[in-house]
């Protein structure tokens, strides 16, 4: 079955510690993204990647870090400089479309609900 | 720059009954308009999109939005609703302009009740 997969499910983290979360798809899509979630605020973008090897700095990037080394792959780090981790973190993918127009239907994986302790 | 508003956090409605889930946007250009719905820890769920054409979508459950470009909205209707629409939905605009991101309203949790 093709599909986002997020690992892992839920997280624990101390203060002061960077964590990865790792966001796989295997539907063959160009673009990946990381949202940020929090109660009544929605979605807000953190980073995204149109191409292998290359990503973008979404509204909300300090704090975070990615890697694009493979099409299938778009892990994010939490790192410590980060100072309000704590929230539900959403991956999802898309085609490019032509002339590399994200218009799109972004596909989501589960979501890792992060906890800072 | 694009922004998009949901009227709504909160709409509680009785089973059967007709519901409207608001969404309005601003934007300098032309756009393309999404819901998406969110069931409790899980990931979102494309509902319906406009992209062009017809300004009335449907999807397959039963819901359906009219793109009104003269108010700059979007709104989500069903006629009857079952408790298992209760979910969080979310609005999402997306921009026609090079910076094409997608941009998502605060959400509205639809409640239905027996």
């Amino acid at each position: 079955d093709g599909g986002i997969t997020q690992s892992p499910k839920y997280l624990f983290r101390k203060e002061g510690q960077n964590v990865t979360l790792s966001c796989e798809q295997n539907l063959n899509h160009d673009a990946m993204y990381w949202y940020r979630q929090d109660p009544g605020q929605g979605l807000r973008l953190i980073y995204y990647s149109q191409i292998v090897n290359d990503f973008q700095k979404g509204d909300i990037a300090e704090g975070y870090s990615v890697s694009r080394e493979k099409k299938e792959s778009f892990p994010l780090t939490v790192t410590s400089a980060q100072k309000n981790p704590t929230a539900f973190y959403l991956c999802a993918s898309s085609t490019r479309g032509l002339a590399g127009n994200l218009h799109n239907e972004q596909f989501f994986g589960p979501g890792t609900r992060l906890t800072v302790l | 720059a694009q922004s998009v508003t949901q009227l709504d956090s909160q709409v509680p409605v009785f089973e059967e009954a007709p519901v409207e889930l608001r969404c309005n946007y601003s934007s300098s250009v032309s756009v393309y308009l999404f819901w998406y719905v969110q069931y409790p820890n899980q990931g979102l769920q494309l509902l319906l999109k406009y992209l062009s054409g017809s300004t009335l979508v449907e999807s397959i459950n039963g819901f359906e939005a009219e793109f009104n470009k003269s108010q700059t909205s979007f709104h989500l209707r069903k006629p009857s609703v079952h408790i298992s629409d209760t979910a969080e939905y979310f609005c999402a605009v997306l921009g026609s302009g090079s910076a094409r991101q997608l941009t998502f309203g605060s959400g509205t949790q639809l409640t239905v009740l027996p």
